[in-house]
């Protein structure tokens, strides 16, 4: 039972724009802060995005920031990640986490499968 | 940004053995270090959060260690379905960072 999913992948041009989705039939997103975490080819997991509960903080890491914008929608229980200006090292498997909160620890809890970019001419 | 190194960056062990990973902060995180499991093909899934502390339904055979900038996590006797790519994850300070990952096959 796939209980996040992600959707939006595909192939596209360097320069390019795409927009993911990230839902959920299970868990409720307005409880959670929201993640984008995203694995290169082969390679390890980089976190991107996040998104608070209220979308009033969001934050970007440097490999990002500029091109890629995290929205979220709490009355579809849904997550956004619009990517303009594509690059080829922007090639690779996005996962949406949600992210569990306490004073002693901070963790991405759940995660969708994946959806594969790839960005090529 | 904490840089997070793991060793070694991958392991072949028999069935039975004792099973280690190291994971190294550039700086004192205190003890926000979690442990995560990606067989391929998967998303990750979280095994150890707050150094220690073991995620519901994860078997007991996982443990996990440390403080500062020194972790580790322990597999007290690797099974067939250990085999997975194991990251460490910092969340002491923003960006949270990942180490490179230890593949761990079974010999």
């Amino acid at each position: 039972e796939v209980q996040v999913l992600e959707s939006g992948g595909g192939l596209v041009k360097p320069g390019g724009s795409l927009r993911l989705s990230c839902a959920s039939s299970r868990f409720i997103f307005s409880n959670y802060t929201l993640n984008w975490v995203r694995q290169a080819p082969g390679k390890g997991l980089e976190w991107i995005s996040s998104i608070s509960i209220s979308s009033s903080y969001i934050y970007y890491s440097d490999s990002v920031k500029g091109r890629f914008t995290i929205s979220r929608d709490n009355s579809k229980n849904s997550l956004y990640l619009q990517m303009n200006t594509l690059r080829g090292d922007d090639t690779a498997v996005y996962y949406c986490a949600t992210l569990r909160v306490s004073g002693t620890y901070e963790y991405f809890h759940h995660w969708g499968q994946g959806t594969l970019v790839t960005v090529s001419s | 940004d904490i840089q997070m190194t793991q060793s070694p960056s991958s392991l072949s062990a028999a069935v039975g053995d004792r099973v280690t990973i190291t994971c190294r902060a550039s700086q004192n995180i205190n003890y926000y270090l979690n442990w995560y499991q990606q067989k391929p093909g998967k998303a990750p899934k979280v095994l150890i959060y707050s150094v220690s502390s073991l995620q519901s339904g994860v078997p007991s055979r996982f443990t996990g260690s440390g403080s500062g900038t020194d972790f580790t996590l322990t597999i007290t006797s690797l099974q067939p379905e250990d085999c997975a790519t194991y990251y460490c994850q910092q969340s002491f300070s923003s960006p949270p960072t990942f180490g490179g990952g230890t593949k761990v096959e079974i010999k």
